[in-house]
């Protein structure tokens, strides 16, 4: 019962530097989701998927790229880290059947970028 | 833009204690309301889905109800436990994000032995 996983949990970057954070799921999910976590902001939609080979932009996509090439993985991708990309980062995923969307969280990535 | 508002930010209660957590959202047209826990350092653990034709949902302990048309959930936890000590979130998906959650900022319950 794997559900979401994410890799790494933990990173430790230097500013310009590059990263690809992975996560995968287990559930055959089509919808899949990037978020970010930071103290006093809740929650934060970076980018999302709606099915393999599909992505689009959250609320705050500046600096991070995404890609969605098989159904259960979707990457995500710091090209030159900054320390405001200090964070906790979350993927989910979810399967859309209209009240029955009910999503899944994978266990973080904590990112600090110095 | 759906705007999810948990209120109190924290709380802090005596063990046995039956306490209730507010959630509320500005655009009633919901599917349905999601309640998370989070652990300190840890993911989100899915607690209680209500669909937007229900009223209520229960697991164990918890009870999650919810208002459509004012705009309000609550999560009621019965005979608090020092083990009920987390970050509780509520949130709602977005149509219009590929139905991307949108979440309040969760409440902080510590419950003291």
């Amino acid at each position: 019962n794997a559900g979401v996983t994410q890799t790494p949990k933990f990173r430790v970057l230097k500013t310009g530097q590059s990263m690809t954070l992975l996560c995968a799921q287990d559930m055959n999910h089509e919808y899949m989701y990037w978020y970010r976590q930071d103290p006093g902001m809740g929650l934060r939609l970076i980018h999302y998927s709606v099915g393999e080979g599909t992505t689009a932009k959250g609320e705050v996509p500046d600096g991070y790229n995404v890609s969605r090439l098989k159904k259960q993985n979707f990457l995500l991708g710091l090209e030159s880290a900054a320390p405001s990309q200090t964070s906790v980062y979350f993927c989910a995923s979810s399967q859309q059947q209209g009240w029955r969307t009910e999503a899944f969280f994978g266990q973080g990535t904590r990112l600090t970028v110095v | 833009k759906q705007e999810v508002t948990q209120i109190p930010a924290a709380l802090s209660v005596p063990e046995g204690e039956n306490l209730v957590l507010n959630c509320s959202f500005t655009d009633s047209a919901i599917y349905n309301l999601q309640w998370f826990r989070q652990d300190p350092g840890k993911g989100l653990t899915s607690l209680l889905l209500i669909q937007s034709s229900q009223r209520e949902q229960t697991s164990g302990r918890l009870n999650a109800s919810l208002d459509k048309s004012s705009g309000r959930s609550t999560l009621y936890i019965a005979a608090s436990q020092p083990g009920d000590s987390a970050t509780y979130l509520c949130a709602v998906p977005n149509s219009n994000s590929g139905y991307a959650l949108n979440f309040g900022k969760g409440t902080s319950l510590l419950v003291t032995p």
